[in-house]
């Protein structure tokens, strides 16, 4: 039972241009979704994070949407960068407890 | 990921073996996190623990694995008789405060490869 889906595998971006990266939740419970970054043998990153009550968070270069009646999430990064080439995973959680993960979203970014 | 130490790295194992993995939070953290990822999959909880407790085990096989996380030293991921499916990633994270709290951000370590041959 998969209660965090990243339906894309992978995705491609030209350098300068939006990256948008989406994530899926079956859970209603689920009130606080987080994005982190992972490079091939290290651990994830913290990027960026939003409660149930907003529905758009910004840091930088990095945007995060909440669609709560859809029960949907999507990354922005804008512009994008090679150094954003990354496996960026989505995160949810109850209360602050416990991460579920989605399968993560292998992002590209070509020069 | 400065902070959330993890060791060993890397750790092979034969079958039957033991392995431990330990896991040092960062400075001010007393709550502590395991997570295991297979290959091609997100990571999956394992366990929780505060110092000396054990909160939430839920993700955690019933057999062979354990994890403590005394009142000094790291946080111990404890598997026995290791077997070829226990191959993966395993990573610990820590938070500043505990759950019901606003902004529970967890931040990873590095994370130890087992491999058993």
């Amino acid at each position: 039972d998969q209660q965090v889906k990243q339906n894309s595998p992978s995705l491609s971006v030209q350098e300068g241009r939006i990256s948008i990266l989406n994530c899926d939740y079956t859970n209603s419970m689920f009130d606080y979704f987080l994005w982190y970054k992972k490079y091939p043998a290290e651990g994830p990153t913290f990027l960026i994070s939003i409660s149930s009550i907003k529905d758009k968070n910004e840091d930088g270069r990095f945007t995060v949407f909440l669609n709560k009646s859809a029960k949907h999430l999507s990354l922005h990064i804008v512009p994008s960068q090679p150094g954003d080439s990354a496996v960026y995973f989505c995160a949810a959680s109850e209360y602050g407890n416990k991460l579920v993960f989605g399968a993560g979203t292998i992002l590209r970014v070509k020069s | 990921n400065a902070g959330v130490m993890q060791n060993p790295r890397h750790l092979v194992r034969r079958r039957g073996q033991e392995a431990r993995l330990r896991c040092s939070p960062m400075k001010g953290h007393s709550h502590v996190y395991w997570y295991r990822q297979l290959p091609e999959e997100g990571l999956k909880f394992m366990v929780y623990l505060q110092k000396e407790n054990i909160i939430d085990e839920s993700g955690m096989p019933k057999e062979r694995f354990s994890a403590e996380f005394p009142k000094e030293g790291p946080s111990i991921l404890r598997i026995q008789q290791v077997v070829r499916g226990d191959s993966a990633a395993y990573f610990c994270a820590s938070s500043p405060r505990g759950p019901n709290l606003a902004k529970n951000i967890q931040y990873f370590g590095a994370g130890t490869r087992l491999s058993v041959l």
